[in-house]
């Protein structure tokens, strides 16, 4: 079985600084996905970000980018430019495989307040 | 991206009586949906898998017979919690993907705050 660790449960940054949120993971699967989940108050999950374990190269959406060590088994999500708006959980997530039906395992989710 | 919709967003019942919560793919056919549960602060825990057509997959500790599952169309999935009470009071949230081997994304509906009184 899979597990997924975040050791934060609650960060905060300063508007327009940089933070980085940590995640590990537990697996013997060769072939799996990554995932980062925003849950805003409205509690909509929203991706942020996801990687492919068998790419080098670490993923990048606008703001956001991870630090993918595979042989770590971790997993960061790095948030530029803090926004207001980026108040919310989130969540790392583990797929292994390329099967849809394969299911999500999450971690416990950080907590992080941006502050103004 | 797809859209995954969730009814109702809310809803308050009584100890005993049933309740049923629905999950729709707006824009896509989904062969596999997602029930989970989340408590306040604390992570999603998937319930059970649901596959078109087919009996739902629960995940261990879950009751079949208290939570069930029918996913009888491409576009729909439904969550029915009978003989419901307090402490099934919880937020439930429906996930989605659409075909196999081709997206990897999990598409979430805004979810179902379920309140047993």
């Amino acid at each position: 079985a899979q597990t997924v660790t975040q050791s934060q449960p609650e960060m905060s940054v300063q508007e327009a600084e940089t933070v980085t949120l940590s995640c590990t993971y537990d697996t013997s699967e060769s072939n799996y996905y990554l995932f980062w989940y925003k849950q805003p108050p409205s509690r909509q999950m929203i991706l942020v970000i996801r990687q492919e374990a068998y790419k080098q190269q670490n993923a990048t959406e606008n703001r956001f980018s991870v630090n993918f060590q595979k042989a770590a088994k971790s997993f960061s999500l790095k948030i530029s430019d803090s926004q207001l708006g980026d108040t919310a959980m989130y969540f790392c997530a583990f797929k292994r495989g390329r099967n849809a039906g394969n299911m999500l395992t999450f971690g416990g989710g950080t907590r992080l307040m941006v502050k103004p | 991206g797809a859209v995954v919709s969730q009814h109702p967003s809310w809803v308050i019942c009584k100890s005993g009586t049933s309740v049923k919560i629905e999950c729709r793919s707006l824009d896509f056919q989904a062969t596999t949906m997602f029930w989970y549960r989340q408590f306040p602060k604390q992570s999603l825990m998937l319930m059970a898998t649901s596959n078109e057509g087919s009996k739902a997959t629960y995940e261990q500790g879950v009751e079949k017979d208290k939570f069930l599952i029918n996913h009888a169309s491409l576009t729909l999935s439904t969550l029915t919690v009978t003989s419901a009470h307090p402490e099934d009071s919880s937020f439930y949230i429906c996930s989605a993907r659409q075909g196999e081997f081709v997206n990897t994304e999990a598409f979430f509906g805004q979810g179902t705050r379920l309140t047993v009184v």
